[in-house]
């Protein structure tokens, strides 16, 4: 039993390049989160997927695409990276339910946009 | 909007003494809840500790418990016996009726030998 996973851990990229953040969890939760963390910001909502089939826009998607592909796996696309991207983007997967029940987090990606 | 904050950046705490990180959010919701999680040098998000806002009595978690104050939109997390492990960030988090958690910015938490 993984969890969440994310590939890749680390990622250098140059301004305007694309590129596809992979995450997938084996716990058979239905809603699954991408988060950006930035210094002194905390993590931001970037998109979410309720239920498979379903995306939604969290608090910053600009600049961002997502596909849910199956229960398992949700990516986040950037299609013209910005040195604003730059970040640690996490991934995170809960179970519907109670709001209670905790998301669990994969360990994150480290992105440079030069 | 539900908002999170937690206005001490740093804090620092002696071996085996106890400490109090602060956290205040502000809502129009009567039914949600509350985390914190730990982020240590390692990235990964660990839950700490939740809490039921219905829930009058505070959540306890072994060296953990909070301070849980309604009326007054406040979750403050004590870290008893304080160990070196437990340097980290650490996050509030809000959670309401859309599911959607909402973060303070973090606290850095050193422990001194």
């Amino acid at each position: 039993n993984a969890g969440v996973t994310q590939t890749p851990k680390f990622q250098v990229l140059k301004t305007g390049q694309s590129m596809t953040l992979q995450c997938a969890q084996d716990m058979n939760h239905n809603s699954m989160y991408w988060y950006r963390q930035d210094p002194g910001m905390g993590l931001r909502l970037i998109y979410y997927s309720a239920s498979e089939g379903t995306t939604d826009k969290g608090e910053v998607p600009n600049g961002y695409n997502v596909s849910r592909l199956n229960k398992r796996e949700f990516s986040l696309r950037l299609e013209s990276a910005a040195p604003s991207q730059t970040s640690v983007y996490f991934c995170a997967s809960r179970v519907q339910g109670p709001s209670y029940n905790e998301q669990f987090f994969g360990p994150g990606t480290r992105l440079t946009v030069l | 909007a539900q908002t999170v904050t937690q206005s001490q950046p740093e804090m620092s705490v002696q071996e085996a003494e106890t400490v109090t990180l602060s956290c205040t959010y502000d809502t129009s919701e009567s039914d949600y809840y509350l985390f914190w999680y730990k982020q240590p040098p390692s990235r990964q998000m660990i839950l700490v500790i939740r809490q039921e806002a219905y829930k009058q009595q505070n959540a306890t978690e072994n060296r953990f418990s909070v301070n849980f104050q309604k009326a007054a939109k406040s979750f403050s997390l004590k870290i008893s016996d304080s160990q070196l492990g437990d340097a980290a960030m650490y996050f509030c988090a809000y959670r309401g009726a859309n599911s959607k958690l909402t973060f303070g910015k973090g606290i850095t938490l050193s422990v001194r030998p």
